[in-house]
């Protein structure tokens, strides 16, 4: 079975620049998270979606950070303009269900904003 | 913060010794999960453990939660150099009526070989 799939894996921008991530969950999984995990902390969730639908974005900066899931499938999520303290990872997680399951996370994108 | 907090922040053991991490949280959770993480990699499962359970085994991992104490713990036995990684507990909670998981900041296990 094919995993959670992230790219890209790195990306450096200066800062006021946007940029964009995508994810591609595991096939068959309705629920795909956004999660941001800063350096030396624990993943901290932006954003949740189940098929197409926003369940829960309350964590997300929305001046400046959005996200999107067509089709129920495929994620980006997208930073404009970036600020320093945006320098993280940023975690891509699909579930086959909402509630009470574990998650199946991607390798990551890590951000640098100079 | 809806967060749990691991303790140790770090632990450096041998290989072949047993290793315990522990988790505290502060609100009622529908479950809590245990996730590994190896530099510069994403999150891997290890293991869930239900609100109404206290103790759950996996391989070479025990897992035990008290919801009186709001703590959880993990045991990893008989570590090898392989199990080199930060260990996270997450709490699912039911927050603004999504269920979502809070991670803690992480137990930094080294196992020397």
């Amino acid at each position: 079975e094919a995993g959670v799939a992230q790219s890209p894996r790195y990306k450096i921008i200066e800062k006021r620049q946007s940029v964009a991530f995508w994810c591609n969950p595991i096939s068959g999984h309705a629920t795909l998270y956004w999660y941001q995990q800063i350096l030396g902390q624990g993943p901290k969730l932006l954003i949740q979606f189940q098929n197409n639908g926003v369940v829960d974005d309350s964590q997300l900066p929305k001046d400046r950070f959005s996200a999107e899931r067509l089709k129920g499938v495929d994620s980006t999520l997208k930073i404009q303009p970036a600020k320093l303290e945006d320098s993280a990872v940023y975690l891509c997680a699909s579930s086959p269900q909402v509630a009470g399951f574990k998650q199946f996370f991607g390798p990551g994108t890590r951000l640098t904003v100079l | 913060s809806q967060q749990g907090e691991e303790d140790p922040q770090a632990l450096s053991i041998q290989e072949g010794e047993n290793a315990t991490m522990n988790c505290s949280y502060k609100t009622s959770i529908n479950n809590l999960q245990w996730y590994r993480q190896n530099s510069g990699r994403g999150l891997v499962h290890l293991i869930l453990i239900r609100s109404n359970e206290r103790e759950k085994h996996s391989g070479r991992l025990r897992v035990t939660l008290d919801t009186s104490k709001k703590s959880s713990s993990l045991l990893i036995t008989a570590s090898r150099a392989a199990d080199t990684a930060s260990y996270f507990c997450a709490t699912d909670l039911t927050v603004t009526g999504a269920n979502n998981l809070f991670f803690g900041t992480g137990t930094r296990l080294t196992v020397i070989p």
